[in-house]
């Protein structure tokens, strides 16, 4: 069954540096997501991404946060300037279809980020 | 403001007993409910979808219902089994958006020997 995958599993990082998550949804997805969890909290939606442009953004996603698909199957996620508080497990997910509404997002596994 | 609330927060049960976990939702307007498992330190996995329409889906051992009058969704466990031992978190989609999903703090469910 195709799945979602994220790279790296963890990712280690000091204060201010840029980090990069990767990921790469199932191949006939047309929306693409990233979403947060911080340990012991709820998931929170980040970003939503169709046609190569934000769809929609949390509060969260700020000017220190980008997305892109550089190009027909990565999708990624950078922090330019990390903070101690981005510190998260951070999953990508995608969806197969525009229209629609009992379609299914699909998770990958998450990428543990840890800000030093 | 969306919220979905989730009880019990926790629950530990023996192999084999069934359990019930419990969602109630102020999501307006409502698209659908969706129940997913969450492994530690894995991404959540679908189990149910539901929409406004409908009142009960079945998934194997899970039986969600959704009450759209009350706002109120259940997620029935039956003959729990070790692997069950999950974060259920409900959530909810509100329609009108890019599929924003607002998500529960979800039950922990601990299924012992």
């Amino acid at each position: 069954e195709p799945e979602v995958t994220q790279t790296p599993s963890h990712q280690v990082t000091q204060m201010g540096q840029e980090v990069i998550l990767r990921c790469v949804p199932i191949s006939n997805h047309l929306y693409f997501y990233w979403y947060r969890q911080i340990l012991g909290q709820k998931v929170e939606f980040l970003v939503s991404f169709y046609n190569n442009e934000i769809s929609e953004k949390s509060e969260i996603f700020d000017d220190q946060f980008s997305v892109e698909r550089p190009d027909g199957s990565n999708f990624t996620l950078k922090i330019r300037s990390t903070k101690l508080e981005d510190s998260a497990m951070y999953f990508c997910a995608s969806r197969v279809r525009l229209a629609g509404t009992t379609d299914t997002q699909y998770f990958g596994p998450g990428t543990r980020l840890t800000v030093l | 403001k969306n919220q979905v609330e989730q009880s019990p927060q926790s629950l530990i049960i023996l192999e084999g007993k069934n359990c019930t976990l419990q969602c109630n939702y102020t999501v307006s307007p409502f698209s659908n409910l969706r129940w997913y498992k969450q492994d530690t330190g894995r991404g959540p996995v679908s189990l149910t979808i539901m929409t406004f329409s409908e009142n009960t889906k079945s998934n194997g051992r899970y039986t969600a219902t959704l009450d759209a009058d009350t706002k109120q969704s259940s997620l029935h466990i039956t003959a729990s089994q070790l692997s069950d031992s999950a974060s259920y978190i409900c959530v909810v989609s509100p329609s009108g958006s890019a599929r924003q999903l607002t998500f529960g703090s979800g039950t922990q469910l601990t299924v012992l020997p």
